[in-house]
């Protein structure tokens, strides 16, 4: 069972940077760290992956510690429509299975 | 186009109804997905086709049937389900099976038994 750690929770205020945390420090070399998010009564949408360098895109960027036990979510700019369940996987394999943890609710404020 | 359709967007059936849920992609992926969600869980994979051939069955109840007649097609036929199968039936589709693929879900179909 792939397995991370993230906080049930976390608060921002809109236009802020956002950091969402998360350890999987049971992460074996070749895994791919992935970020999804779930906004209300939809789908999940992919956000971000990467394997050991820091990774950006349009919407977000993703830090990896050094010894890729832990990442970091980051949101420049918190809007209310990133308001989600934001959830982080250590993704391995060649099989799909892509094992959804509890993930980390985002409040936005205005 | 990265977009992934099911249909129907809802479904209310009783036990000893069949049923069918469609997915569709038109992005050339050669995998796709099913998971189902219960209200306030993580989504849960059920289902894993790879070249229209079934990869993974999570341990599913036979109740669910899955079938991928061809590389944008994905559909889960039920029949005599139970209350408790009430849920999201979320598809998901990517260009392979690696991790280094990302995956595109659609909507989600949600489903009600009674």
């Amino acid at each position: 069972d792939a397995k991370t750690t993230q906080p049930n929770s976390m608060e921002s205020n809109e236009e802020e940077p956002v950091h969402l945390p998360c350890n999987h420090s049971t992460i074996s070399g070749t895994d791919y760290i992935h970020w999804y998010r779930q906004l209300p009564s939809q789908g999940p949408e992919y956000v971000i992956h990467g394997l050991t360098s820091n990774v950006n895109n349009r919407m977000a960027s993703l830090a990896i510690a050094e010894d890729r036990k832990s990442s970091t979510l980051i949101l420049h700019r918190a809007t209310l429509r990133d308001a989600a369940v934001y959830y982080c996987i250590h993704y391995g394999g060649s099989q799909g299975n892509l094992i959804f943890g509890k993930g980390t609710k985002l409040s936005v404020k205005p | 186009d990265t977009e992934v359709t099911q249909t129907p967007k809802h479904l209310v059936m009783g036990m000893t109804n069949k049923k069918s849920l469609k997915c569709e992609q038109h992005m050339g992926h050669r995998a796709m997905y099913w998971y189902k969600q219960k209200a306030k869980k993580p989504p849960e994979l059920m289902f894993v086709y790879s070249y229209e051939k079934l990869s993974i069955n999570e341990s599913v109840p036979s109740r669910f049937s899955p079938e991928c007649p061809n590389s944008s097609l994905l559909n889960l036929h039920l029949h005599a389900l139970q209350p408790e199968d009430s849920a999201l039936y979320l598809c998901a589709s990517s260009q392979g099976l690696h991790p280094n693929y990302e995956q595109y879900f659609g909507p989600g179909t949600r489903l009600t038994v009674t």
